[in-house]
């Protein structure tokens, strides 16, 4: 079965800090796709990114990016210069496969990241 | 807008009162699945369907049904709630089933049963 980790389950820091939000996976197939949501405080998720494994190019977005590394099995989330607004839990999650046709994701615990004014 | 939606966004029910909560997604997409969120249980499962009149169940099918009469409409049905049903909802949508495709969720629905 996949899983997906996410070590670290409370992080502070102060506005303007560097943070990154940790993902560790395991998974037997050879391609998979990873995928990071957003929890604010007023609950809903909100879909951050998907990555494809056989991808392995980093990507940022504005103040947020990923780094992917197939050979720890990782996908970290960095965001730069932390604001108040990023104050959310954020999930890392893996897509699997039940069967044709249909598939579930398959979430770590999430990380609740809150930044201090 | 692109969206799912959901409502209640909040419920406060007694035990064993028929309940539903509707979900309905506007981008026209073939797969729609809820998920449970728990205390440290995360997220999981609880039924999915991968078009009109197909439903299966996932990880926490118990207590539950589900019907997919309409493309755009997914309702969530407890016939009997129970206290262990108390949970955060999320129905979820994809263009398909396949794992390439990106779930979008709603906005979620926060039931109590006592």
């Amino acid at each position: 079965a996949q899983k997906v980790t996410q070590a670290q389950t409370e992080i502070s820091v102060v506005e303007k800090e560097d943070v990154t939000l940790d993902c560790v996976y395991e998974t037997r197939d050879t391609t998979y796709y990873l995928f990071w949501y957003k929890q604010p405080p007023s609950g809903e998720l909100v879909f951050l990114i998907r990555r494809n494994s056989f991808d392995e190019q980093n990507e940022i977005s504005g103040r947020y990016s990923w780094n992917f590394q197939k050979s720890t099995s990782s996908f970290n989330f960095t965001i730069t210069a932390s604001q108040v607004v990023d104050s959310a839990v954020y999930f890392c999650a893996l897509s699997e496969f039940i069967i044709q046709g249909a598939q579930k994701l398959v979430f770590g615990q999430g990380t609740r990241l809150t930044i201090n004014p | 807008e692109a969206q799912v939606t959901q409502n209640p966004r909040y419920l406060i029910t007694v035990t064993g009162k028929k309940l539903t909560v509707t979900c309905s997604q506007n981008m026209n997409h073939e797969y729609m699945s809820w998920y449970r969120q728990d205390p440290g249980l995360g997220l999981r499962q609880i039924y999915y369907s991968m078009n009109v009149e197909v439903t299966d169940k996932g990880d926490v099918p118990e207590g539950y049904k589900v019907s997919r009469k309409e493309k755009r409409n997914f309702p969530l049905i407890l016939e009997s709630p129970s206290p262990n049903q108390t949970s955060l909802y999320f129905c979820a949508s994809s263009l398909s089933g396949s794992r390439t495709d990106t779930q979008y969720f709603g906005p979620g629905t926060r039931l109590t049963v006592l």
